[in-house]
C-alpha cells in the first residue's frame, strides 16, 4: 500500500505565487488534514476534513484553501504565498474514531512531508 | 501555558541505558493520549498508544498519569535506531482538538 502520497517533496516559491500542495491516501479513510511544522512550535493544524465535501478550519487556517472531492485527495492551496508560510507541510490522514478523531484504533497517517520555501 | 509541553533535551544517552521522558497537558479533559516517533527531516509515526493502565510494547512502556496530567514514555536497553524525536500527542475531544507537542530529542551514543 502506498499510504499517504504528498507532492511535491520541495517546493520554493516568490511572494505572491499561489500553488497546490497534492495528498491523496488509498486507505479509505474518512479523516485527512493538513498541519505545518516549524521549528519550536510543534505541529500545527491547517484544515481538515471528514469526508468528501465536508471541510472545517484548524488553529492556522489563514491564507490556505482546501476541498474534498474525493476520499482520497485533499489538496492544500496556497493563494498568495508570503514568506510566513515557509514551512514543511505534512498531510495526514486516519479512520475516524467513535466520539474523537484519535480513538486507539485510528492513529494518523502521515505523508513524507513538502519542504516549501517563500522568498 | 501550553496545552501539551515536552522537555526538548536533547537527552543524550549511552547505549543499553534506560531513559524516560514525560509530558505535560494542561486540558483536563483530554481523552486520548500517543507517542509518536518523528526521524530528522522524515514525517511521524505512531509510536504507541497511551492506556489508562498503561501499556508496554517491547522495550517501550508508556503510562497515564491523570490527576497529575501528564504521559510518560520509558524505552529499556537504548539502541542507536532509537535516536530520534519523540512527540507527545493530546486529544481533548473533537477531530481538530489534536494538539502535538515540540518534541523530546534522544540521541543515543555508542
Amino acid at each position: 500500500n502506498a499510504g499517504v502520497t504528498q507532492t511535491p517533496k520541495f517546493q520554493v516559491l516568490k511572494t505572491g505565487q499561489s500553488m497546490t500542495l497534492q495528498c491523496a491516501q488509498d486507505m479509505n479513510h474518512e479523516y485527512m488534514s493538513w498541519y505545518r511544522q516549524d521549528p519550536g512550535m510543534g505541529l500545527r493544524l491547517i484544515h481538515y476534513s471528514v469526508g468528501a465535501g465536508i471541510t472545517d478550519q484548524g488553529e492556522v487556517p489563514n491564507g490556505y484553501n482546501v476541498s474534498r472531492s474525493t476520499t482520497e485527495d485533499f489538496p492544500l492551496r496556497l493563494l498568495s504565498a508570503a514568506p510566513s508560510q515557509t514551512s514543511v507541510y505534512f498531510c495526514a490522514s486516519s479512520r475516524l474514531g467513535t466520539e474523537s478523531l484519535s480513538s486507539y484504533n485510528s492513529p494518523l497517517h502521515f505523508g513524507n512531508g513538502t519542504r516549501l520555501t517563500v522568498t | 501555558r501550553k496545552e501539551v509541553e515536552q522537555d526538548p533535551g536533547p537527552f543524550n544517552v549511552p547505549e543499553g541505558a534506560t531513559v524516560a521522558f514525560n509530558c505535560t497537558y494542561s486540558n483536563s479533559a483530554s481523552q486520548s493520549f500517543f507517542w509518536y516517533r518523528q526521524d530528522c527531516r522524515k514525517e511521524p509515526k505512531l509510536l504507541m498508544s497511551v492506556y489508562s493502565s498503561g501499556n508496554e510494547d517491547g522495550r517501550f512502556t508508556a503510562q497515564l498519569n491523570r490527576a497529575s496530567q501528564y504521559i510518560s514514555l520509558l524505552i529499556r536497553d537504548s539502541k542507536l535506531s532509537d535516536s530520534a524525536t519523540y512527540l507527545c500527542v493530546v486529544n481533548t475531544g473533537g477531530y481538530q482538538k489534536v494538539t502535538f507537542g515540540t518534541g523530546t530529542k534522544l540521541q543515543v551514543i555508542p
